[in-house]
């Protein structure tokens, strides 16, 4: 496996189930991130982890909890989500934690919450 | 507040046909530069940036954009269209002590290719 990889790539989810996403990055990176794609919406950046520390947290509710057990794994727990949550989630990995870096996306996980 | 804008949601052009889709920025200073593409069914891939100098800029894939300062626009061009380019592009800015230490993206623009 090259680059950011992320599994499930389709995930359909009850309101009251508990999931998981999953990101691995093959890049030696130090930072890593959680993007949410909406319909109609900008990308919104939802949390920034740099050397497995969080870094950033734009205002993210608390039925999304992310993870970050060493530098190459990322995860995003879901639980008890709303329909509005529904979108595509990306994953993206950078040398550090500046915006100067290149950021490496991964190609998503769709998510649709019933 | 920071923001980018991407006037134009859909664009189709014919291919072989010349391309431009058009980015603003409204910041307190001149911000960081960025288009990525998003094919179908991958994330996004950086095309290229702009940090500061010459104000025209060389990305993969044989596009490029030019920042306008007096415009507060980035824009992005290709002078001939492939089928393979048909995609979403997204226009990114980002600067220092605004936002934090973040892109903030355009709403994107969706390219269609007519053969």
């Amino acid at each position: 496996e090259t680059g950011v990889t992320q599994t499930p790539r389709h995930l359909v989810m009850g309101m009251t189930n508990k999931k998981s996403l999953k990101c691995e990055q093959h890049l030696g990176h130090n930072a890593m991130y959680w993007y949410k794609q909406s319909a109609k919406k900008p990308l919104e950046l939802m949390f920034v982890y740099s050397l497995e520390e969080r870094v950033e947290n734009n205002s993210v509710p608390s039925r999304f909890s992310p993870e970050c057990p060493n530098s190459s794994h990322l995860f995003l727990h879901l639980h008890t989500l709303q329909p509005e949550d529904s979108a595509l989630y990306l994953c993206a990995s950078s040398q550090v934690w500046a915006f100067t870096y290149e950021q490496y996306f991964g190609p998503g996980t769709r998510l649709t919450v019933t | 507040a920071q923001s980018v804008t991407q006037p134009d949601i859909h664009i189709t052009v014919s291919e072989g046909a010349s391309l431009e889709l058009r980015c603003n920025y409204s910041y307190g200073a001149t911000p960081y530069l960025f288009w990525y593409v998003q094919s179908p069914g991958q994330g996004l891939q950086l095309l290229l940036k702009y940090f500061s100098g010459d104000t025209l800029v060389q990305g993969i894939k044989g596009f490029e954009a030019e920042f306008k300062r007096s415009q507060s626009s980035f824009n992005l061009r290709k002078p001939s269209v492939h089928w393979s380019d048909a995609a979403e592009y997204f226009c990114a800015a980002a600067a220092f002590k605004a936002a934090g230490n973040k892109l903030t993206f355009g709403g994107g623009t969706r390219v269609l290719v007519k053969p």
